[in-house]
């Protein structure tokens, strides 16, 4: 079955330092990766994506490159700021049995300090 | 604009009752879900509907029921059987299936309290 394995939180930094949270992941068939972010009390939000291996997806200065051969799909900024603190969750979709299957990691909890 | 609305945003409910969360979307997508999310878990998928009139049970449905029958709303019933309700519940949904590469678009989520 399909599984997402992130690093485990909380991650603290303080503001204007290098991020990196780790995701892998196993999956049957071809899968799509994602990033969402959830902010405190509110449902979650697309980050990023990549549907194919080799893929970067990036968006609001976060980095995540699709990497088949490790199964990986790690998240990066080089400068947080105070309002990225938030749960950011790493998840893939397949095709599985005529339907598409969302499969979700735990979360990371990442608060940046001033 | 366009967008998922979850009501209430937070209810509390006495053990034995029957509640039911609303989910009222916009999009015009043709599939919804539910997800319930406790503290440090994932999101785990309770129900979802590729079409309406249609849904099929998912990881964790015991307890819960749902109905379809407006392609704009997705309401989940959370019974009396469910035997640890408190939890946040989220509803999703996204454009027909296999047209798109499974990205959700989430509502704001309703907290449940089981006093």
């Amino acid at each position: 079955g399909n599984s997402v394995t992130q690093m485990e939180g909380p991650v603290t930094l303080s503001e204007e330092a290098f991020l990196t949270i780790n995701c892998t992941y196993t999956a049957t068939g071809y899968p799509s990766l994602f990033w969402y972010v959830q902010y405190p009390g509110e449902g979650l939000q697309l980050l990023l994506k990549a549907t194919k291996a080799d893929d970067k997806g990036s968006n609001k200065g976060f980095e995540a490159t699709y990497r088949k051969e490790t199964t990986s799909f790690h998240l990066e900024k080089g400068s947080v700021q105070v309002s990225d603190s938030a749960v950011y969750f790493c998840a893939l979709s397949t095709m599985d049995t005529g339907r598409r299957a969302l499969t979700f990691g735990s979360g990371t909890r990442l608060q940046v300090q001033p | 604009d366009g967008g998922i609305t979850q009501s209430p945003k937070y209810l509390f409910r006495k053990e034995g009752q029957n509640v039911t969360l609303s989910c009222e979307q916009n999009l015009n997508h043709d599939a919804m879900y539910w997800y319930r999310q406790d503290p440090g878990q994932g999101l785990r998928l309770i129900y979802y509907s590729q079409i309406v009139n249609d849904f099929q049970k998912g990881d964790i449905a015991e307890g819960y029921s749902v109905s379809r029958e407006k392609k704009e709303s997705f309401p989940l019933t959370v019974t009396s059987a469910q035997k640890n309700p408190t939890a946040f519940y989220l509803c999703a949904s996204s454009p027909r299936q296999g047209s798109n590469t499974g990205e959700l678009f989430f509502g704001e989520g309703s907290r449940l309290t089981v006093l």
